[in-house]
């Protein structure tokens, strides 16, 4: 079974430091999502690309993280300066589904997310 | 915007007991409507959706009907066993655009032999 592969699976850093992680998503997926899980909460998206293009990015807090995916297929986020607050898993998301069409076909398929823990 | 509000947990039950989580939300348009899964240290994984009023979604012994009217999508399962320990996420994917998935806050279930 396909799965999406994300690295690392912990992360211990100090604050501002910077911090880096990897997904790649199953192989034809368009969309691609990074979430952020604080501990006990939902997931929170902060990214969703189309391919290679950025189609939401309205909650990534921009001062300090960036997000890219060049070839349309892997993406990495990074976190620079870390802050104590950064400390939650952050998980990859992708899907087939494009833009447009009907709904209901968007199944998200996770990775196993990166745990980060600012000290 | 869209959201999605759960009943807040930890919700905890003896191993046969019959479950319900509550799942309302908010929405423009027809969304779609998710449960995921997730184990402890996993991701999260598609329990069952429903794309339309009426739908039932079903998977593993759970099932979740789609009410328009009430705007609600609540989780049950007859006799849960240990291992549906996790805790659950509902989620709809809006109608539109680009389809962004909204996730609530997640219920945890602990069931106890």
């Amino acid at each position: 079974e396909a799965e999406v592969a994300q690295s690392p699976r912990y992360k211990i850093t100090e604050k501002s430091q910077a911090v880096a992680f990897w997904c790649d998503p199953i192989s034809g997926h368009a969309t691609l999502y990074w979430y952020r899980q604080i501990l006990g909460q939902g997931p929170e998206l902060l990214v969703q690309f189309q391919d290679e293009s950025v189609v939401d990015d309205s909650q990534l807090p921009k001062d300090r993280f960036s997000a890219e995916r060049l070839k349309g297929v892997d993406s990495t986020l990074k976190i620079q300066p870390a802050e104590l607050g950064d400390s939650a898993m952050y998980l990859c998301a992708s899907s087939r589904r494009s833009a447009g069409g009907p709904s209901g076909a968007n199944v998200l398929t996770f990775g196993a997310g990166s745990r980060l823990t600012v000290l | 915007g869209d959201s999605v509000t759960q009943m807040e947990g930890p919700v905890t039950l003896s191993e046969e007991a019959f479950l319900t989580i509550n799942c309302t939300y908010t929405a423009t348009g027809y969304p779609s409507l998710f449960w995921y899964v997730q184990y402890p240290g996993e991701g999260l994984q598609l329990l069952l959706k429903a794309t339309k009023a009426d739908d039932k979604g079903s998977n593993k012994g759970f099932e979740a009907t789609y009410r328009k009217e009430t705007t609600s999508f609540h989780l049950e399962k007859g006799s849960v066993q240990v291992s549906d320990s996790a805790v659950y996420f509902c989620a709809l994917v809006n109608s539109g655009g680009y389809q962004k998935v909204t996730f609530g806050i997640g219920t945890k279930l602990q069931v106890i032999p």
